[in-house]
Formats: C-alpha cells, sequence, structure tokens
C-alpha cells in the first residue's frame, strides 16, 4: 500500500460542475501539498497545509489531520483546469511522498 | 523572481554520451531538488542539495553525478545512461526549512530527455 492514496485516478467532467480530490496518507507528517501538472511537464505548487483550509481562487483545499485526509475542490471548473493533480507529504526533513495523481479532463 | 529555469528543454542522447542537464533560481533558495519522472507516474526524488552540499541521494546510480557548483545553480551530469533512463527531469527549489523557511518547492519546467 502507496503511503500517499489518491483518488480517483482519473476524473472527467463537463465545464461548470464542482470537482472533489481526494488524498489519504498513512504516515506522520507536518505538512500536505497540492500540486498540478498539466501536459508538457511543468508542476506548479497550489497549495501547502498544516491544518483547517486555504482557498485560492476557485481552488479550495482541505486537511484533517485527525483522519490523514485532504481534499483539493475546484468550483466552476473550467477546460484549462485539465491536468494532473498531484497530493504530496512531507516526511523527514527535506522529502517529499507523492500519490501517484489524478488526472482531470474538463470537457467545454 | 519566482522562477526555476532548466536548460536544455529536450535532449537525445546515446548510450556513449555525456551531458549535463542545468538548472538555475533566483529567489535565493538553499534547498535544490533533482526529480526523475517517468509517463504516468509521480515524480521521484534523485538528489537534495542543501547549502551546496548533498544532503540526500536516493541510491541512484552512479552514472548521474549531480552538482551544485554554487547556491543559484544545479547541475545533472550524464554519462553512459540506459534507454530506460528516458524520462522528464525535474529540478525544484525551496527555502531551508532547518532554518525557518517554508518548504514550498519550486518546480522547472523539465528536461526531457531520450536515450537511444
Amino acid at each position: 500500500k502507496n503511503e500517499v492514496e489518491q483518488s480517483p485516478q482519473n476524473l472527467t467532467a463537463q465545464e461548470g460542475e464542482f470537482i472533489t480530490i481526494n488524498c489519504s496518507y498513512s504516515v506522520g507528517i507536518s505538512a500536505l501539498h497540492w500540486l498540478q501538472q498539466h501536459p508538457g511537464g511543468g508542476i506548479v505548487s497550489l497549495f501547502m497545509l498544516s491544518s483547517g483550509k486555504k482557498k485560492h481562487g476557485r481552488l479550495i483545499a482541505t486537511i484533517n489531520i485527525q483522519e490523514k485526509h485532504s481534499s483539493l475542490h475546484i468550483t466552476a471548473s473550467h477546460p484549462r483546469d485539465s491536468a494532473v493533480y498531484i497530493c504530496a507529504v512531507r516526511s523527514g526533513a527535506q522529502k517529499l511522498v507523492f500519490g501517484q495523481g489524478t488526472r482531470l479532463t474538463i470537457n467545454p | 523572481d519566482t522562477e526555476v529555469t532548466q536548460t536544455p528543454k529536450h535532449l537525445v542522447m546515446g548510450m556513449t554520451n555525456k551531458k549535463s542537464l542545468k538548472c538555475e533560481q533566483h529567489m535565493g533558495h538553499r534547498a535544490m531538488y533533482w526529480y526523475k519522472q517517468k509517463a504516468k507516474k509521480p515524480p521521484e526524488l534523485m538528489f537534495v542539495y542543501s547549502y551546496e552540499k548533498l544532503s540526500i541521494n536516493e541510491s541512484v546510480p552512479s552514472r548521474f553525478s549531480p552538482e551544485c557548483p554554487n547556491s543559484s545553480l544545479l547541475n545533472l551530469h550524464l554519462h553512459a545512461l540506459q534507454p530506460e533512463d528516458s524520462a522528464l527531469y525535474l529540478c525544484a527549489s525551496s527555502q531551508d526549512r532547518s532554518r525557518g523557511g517554508t518548504d514550498t518547492q519550486y518546480f522547472g519546467p523539465g528536461t526531457r530527455l531520450t536515450v537511444l
């Protein structure tokens, strides 16, 4: 079993739909990251969370430390949101442990 | 400036070639990372440099040789690679958390390497 599990692995939705991507982890962490990777490779850090909730534009990330679970929500989804979303937790001094990623496709 | 740059964007090399990948950041970050990413897989950590010293080597074969000549630059020297080494190589940087910084990693666009 991976230390970081994401679901779903693939998600296809229509423009405007509310999107939820889930991340569960089995190790003790001090921070959880949500990353976005577009086709072509570049990775962008969306959020770093250690507790509670953060919001940036149409993106919302929550974390429940007791349940070892985090969610990434996208409101009013748009085709430009199509990307791979990766959950990663900080394990050890400088290492990130990555989930397998969720491939999101938003159709117009 | 919150950018990490990587050169080249694409590289094709033979198994007997020697080449280098370069990474640069000017955010004053003192931790720099090399990752390898195969298609449809998450990045795999290869090396971490902290204050220009190698702090983590994830049992990477010696045909990959990292170098950090100064706090802004990170190189990855490649020699005698195998076709299975073909992948996207990502560089990242972050503040040094042990000295009070955050550990948000800023990633470069990657170098797509093909070994023939």
